[in-house]
């Protein structure tokens, strides 16, 4: 069975701290990992695609890094806003389909 | 361009009844995929097409569940005989080739509940 775990299920930060969370996968017949942002009303939109050991991507002031000896991902956030809030998807792709994991629910207070 | 679309963007069924929900994808997208979220839960794959090979349907939960893509483009998912616990965002997705390292386009999806 093909679990992709996330962590922390839910985050409330004050604006301004940095935050990070945990995206776990199967490391074997791995492809690449998906990060995704869905926020409240809208479509899941990508952050990230990944796919090298030891892979690391920025946009603006979101950063993710890989490891798929281990079989994880951290999405970091620095310096949070209130437009960040949304939850969080990280995918996996093994074999040969993309599995989700439950997402880590953010909520940034001004 | 053009995004994914969804068709309704919301449906109230009665238990019992079928439903279509409808996906057109971004065009020149291959691969297209169903998802639902019921509530509490992430996102659970349903069915994946990729050009002209016969679908992945390990995902359906039941038999009451199918879909098909006509032309290679827009996909129409049917529930027969809804249940209560169908009730759920049904999310569309669509991306170039299918590829792993493809990003996926999300729709809007369809909140579907079934009384």
């Amino acid at each position: 069975i093909l679990n992709v775990e996330q962590s922390p299920q839910s985050l409330h930060v004050q604006e301004g701290d940095s935050t990070n969370f945990t995206c776990s996968f199967p490391s074997s017949n791995f492809y690449a990992l998906h990060w995704y942002r869905w926020e409240t009303a809208k479509s899941p939109e990508a952050l990230f695609v990944m796919t090298l050991n030891g892979d690391e991507k920025k946009k603006g002031r979101i950063s993710a890094t890989l490891n798929t000896k281990e079989g994880y991902s951290y999405l970091y956030i620095k310096g949070s806003q209130p437009e960040d809030s949304a939850t969080y998807l990280c995918a996996s792709y093994n074999t040969d389909k993309l599995i989700f994991g439950t997402g880590t629910r953010l909520q940034v207070f001004p | 361009g053009a995004g994914v679309s969804q068709s309704p963007s919301n449906k109230v069924t009665e238990k019992g009844k079928d439903v279509e929900l409808r996906c057109d994808p971004i065009s020149g997208h291959t691969a297209l995929y169903w998802y639902r979220q019921s509530l509490g839960q992430g996102l659970e794959f349903l069915i994946y097409f990729q050009g002209n090979s016969a679908p992945d349907k390990s995902g359906l939960p039941s038999d009451r569940f199918s879909a098909e893509r006509t032309g290679g483009s827009v996909s129409t998912l049917t529930i027969q005989r809804t249940q209560q616990e169908d009730s759920a965002v049904y999310l569309c997705a669509s991306s170039f080739q299918g590829a792993s390292y493809n990003e996926q386009f999300f729709g809007p999806g369809t909140r579907l509940t079934v009384l």
